[in-house]
């Protein structure tokens, strides 16, 4: 059974800090693992990986895998309040089913 | 604009009563999907579909059923509500023929209480 496992389970941070969220994962026949903010409701993309060492950036994230030890992380620099939310993490399977993690729950204060 | 539509957004129902949440997208895409998430918890897959008449079960049983006869609508329908129904219902799809199999993109989700 594909497994995922999000660490911490939530965060308390200052603005301006940075943090990293962890994802590790088991699963047969792995294809991609995503990263998703959900803030509210609906979970929104960030980041699909499929190669490891190659790092994702979108403005102050970034994302990296590494296939070997099978775990990806989401580093977000100079924290800011918008960046409050649930985030989560998910693997693709071959056919094409996501599980997701629990998700880490991140905090900004200002 | 091409986007994923859920409605209600809302929903307050009692005990019995026979419900249909609606998700409607304008992608073109062919796999849509359901999940359940509860407040604090990771999503779980109830239903999802590849395309017109396929619908198949999730990981997470549930007592709701779904239907795709268009490719843009995929409803969730419960026959017969419970208090355990209560829950965050998402509904997301993604597109084959682009070949982004993987990234799958969610509707704003119906919150649905039973009473």
């Amino acid at each position: 059974e594909d497994k995922v496992v999000q660490s911490p389970l939530s965060l308390v941070v200052h603005e301006g800090d940075t943090v990293t969220l962890n994802c590790s994962y088991e699963v047969t026949n792995f294809r991609s693992l995503l990263w998703y903010k959900q803030e509210k409701k609906a979970p929104t993309f960030l980041f699909m990986l499929t190669s490891s060492g190659i790092e994702k950036k979108s403005g102050r994230l970034s994302s990296i895998l590494d296939k070997k030890e099978l775990f990806s992380i989401l580093n977000i620099t100079a924290t800011q309040t918008g960046d409050s939310a649930i985030y989560l993490c998910a693997v693709n399977n071959a056919g094409n089913m996501l599980t997701f993690g629990g998700g880490t729950r991140l905090m900004v204060k200002p | 604009e091409a986007d994923i539509y859920q409605t209600p957004r809302y929903l307050v129902i009692g005990t019995g009563k026979k419900i249909t949440l609606e998700c409607s997208q304008t992608m073109g895409h062919d796999k849509m999907y359901w999940y359940q998430q509860d407040p604090g918890m990771e999503l779980h897959l109830i239903h999802y579909s590849y395309g017109v008449n396929s619908t198949e079960k999730g990981d997470l049983s549930s007592e709701s059923t779904v239907s795709r006869i268009r490719t843009e609508h995929f409803p969730l329908t419960l026959e017969s509500a419970r208090p355990s129904h209560t829950s965050q219902y998402l509904c997301a799809s993604s597109d084959k023929d682009r070949g982004r199999w993987n990234e799958q993109f969610f509707g704003p989700g119906t919150r649905l209480t039973v009473l």
